[in-house]
């Protein structure tokens, strides 16, 4: 079956570091998403991203975030300059957009520790 | 707010029992979206419920959606420990892709 896939599954980072998560999602999906997870509580939106620009975000995307996919294949979530706040599972998600409604799978996540 | 809330927030069933779950929401939606999570884990989906649908199945899962009352509930039939984990509704409110609202999720706990 097909998966959406993250890399690294683990990183740990300084504050003020930028990291680049990495996100593989399913070959034919139109729609990518990141989510974040906040040890303990709900799964939040951050961003959508649709015909290779951003369809909506949310309050917490703020200019340290940026989301890029540069080639046919990864999806990528930068944040600039790490806080400690930071400190999360992100989720990536997909979904297949054509014809309706469609399951948004998400990866097993990054789970980002900035220290 | 728009967020779903689930109810209740843990539940603690012997292995065999069933277990239903129930969400709650505030505006119209598209889609009504479960999953699971095991501790520290990916989310896994598990049925999507469209807005003019009122049930769906899968394996020992059953989901029911009632726009009326803006409530789902997912049903667990002959529960496994297997099923220990943490289940989240999530809603998708505009377009049929577009974000989805995720619930605080309720702990379901399986004893053998």
């Amino acid at each position: 079956e097909p998966e959406v896939t993250q890399t690294p599954s683990h990183q740990v980072t300084q504050m003020g570091q930028e990291v680049i998560l990495r996100c593989v999602p399913i070959s034919n999906h139109l729609y990518f998403y990141w989510y974040r997870q906040i040890l303990g509580q709900k799964v939040e939106f951050l961003v959508s991203f649709y015909n290779n620009e951003i369809s909506e975000k949310s309050e917490i995307f703020d200019d340290q975030f940026s989301v890029e996919r540069p080639d046919g294949s990864n999806f990528t979530l930068k944040i600039r300059s790490t806080k400690l706040e930071d400190s999360a599972m992100y989720f990536c998600a997909s979904t297949g957009g054509a014809g309706g409604a469609t399951e948004a799978f998400f990866g097993q996540g990054t789970r980002l520790t900035v220290v | 707010s728009q967020q779903g809330e689930e109810d209740p927030q843990a539940l603690s069933i012997q292995e065999g029992e069933n277990a239903t779950m129930n969400c709650s929401y505030k505006t119209s939606i598209n889609n009504l979206q479960w999953y699971r999570q095991n501790s520290g884990r990916g989310l896994v989906h598990l049925i999507l419920i469209r807005s003019n649908e009122r049930e769906k199945h899968s394996g020992r899962l059953r989901v029911t959606l009632d726009t009326s009352k803006k409530s789902s509930s997912l049903l667990i039939t002959a529960s496994r420990a297997a099923d220990t984990a943490s289940y989240f509704c999530a809603t998708s409110y505009t377009g049929a892709n577009s974000k989805l609202t995720f619930g605080k999720g309720i702990t379901l706990s399986v004893r053998p």
